[in-house]
């Protein structure tokens, strides 16, 4: 099993320029999760999904859009992108229910670093 | 916010010693959970521990909770060079679908 991958690993945008990122997880898990990690603030969530053709806002949502078309892909969307983006960003998955305790675990993506000039 | 925070930000140690990490929070909890990323590279779980739960092993790994003081500390016995990695605590409610609050991170240096 490959996981969670992400595409791409690394991106430079121009300020206006707007881009698509692409979490793929193979573990057949119902929630997936967006996160930015900049240095000095730990990792902030943008938006998360509960499974398929549903998406939620997290703490960080302005800026971007997501969509959950299929249960195994969570697209991260910027119409804009301004420097202010320029970020790591992180997709996770987990399996559904579980009430706190093994099953809460988050699996990670490698990351994609984004710059944006 | 519920988000942990991480105490030191930075340890720096020699191979074979302890290495002790505490992390606050504000809220109540369900669960709060410890990961690892080694620089470049994605967060990995480590190890969770139930809001019910005082103590938890997993290897060289010690997990303690105190709800009553809203803190937990993650103990790593007999250091090793691999051990260099950003250790994060995130905490988890059981009405918030599985989200997550992480903090900051400490920055863990062991030296060979």
């Amino acid at each position: 099993n490959a996981g969670v991958t992400q595409t791409p690993k690394f991106r430079v945008l121009k300020t206006g320029q707007s881009m698509t990122l692409l979490c793929a997880q193979d573990m057949n898990h119902e929630y997936m999760y967006w996160y930015r990690q900049d240095p000095g603030m730990g990792l902030r969530l943008i938006h998360y999904s509960v499974g398929e053709g549903t998406t939620a806002k997290g703490e960080v949502p302005d800026g971007y859009n997501v969509s959950r078309l299929k249960k195994q892909n969570f697209l991260l969307g910027l119409e804009s992108a301004a420097p202010s983006q320029t970020s790591v960003y992180f997709c996770a998955s987990r399996p559904s229910g579980t009430s706190g305790g093994a099953g809460n675990e988050q699996f990670f993506g490698p990351g994609t670093r984004l710059t944006v000039l | 916010s519920q988000q942990g925070e991480e105490d030191p930000q930075a340890l720096s140690i020699q191979e074979g010693e302890n290495a002790t990490m505490n992390c606050s929070y504000k809220t109540s909890i369900n669960n709060l959970q410890w990961y690892r990323q080694n620089s470049g590279r994605g967060l990995v779980h480590l190890i969770l521990i139930r809001s019910n739960e005082r103590e938890k092993h997993s290897g060289r790994l010690r997990v303690t909770l105190d709800t009553s003081k809203k803190s937990s500390s993650l103990l790593i016995t007999a250091s090793r060079a691999a051990d260099t990695a950003s250790y994060f605590c995130a905490t988890g409610r059981g009405s918030t679908l599985g989200r997550l609050y992480f903090g900051r991170g400490t920055q863990l240096t062991v030296w060979p």
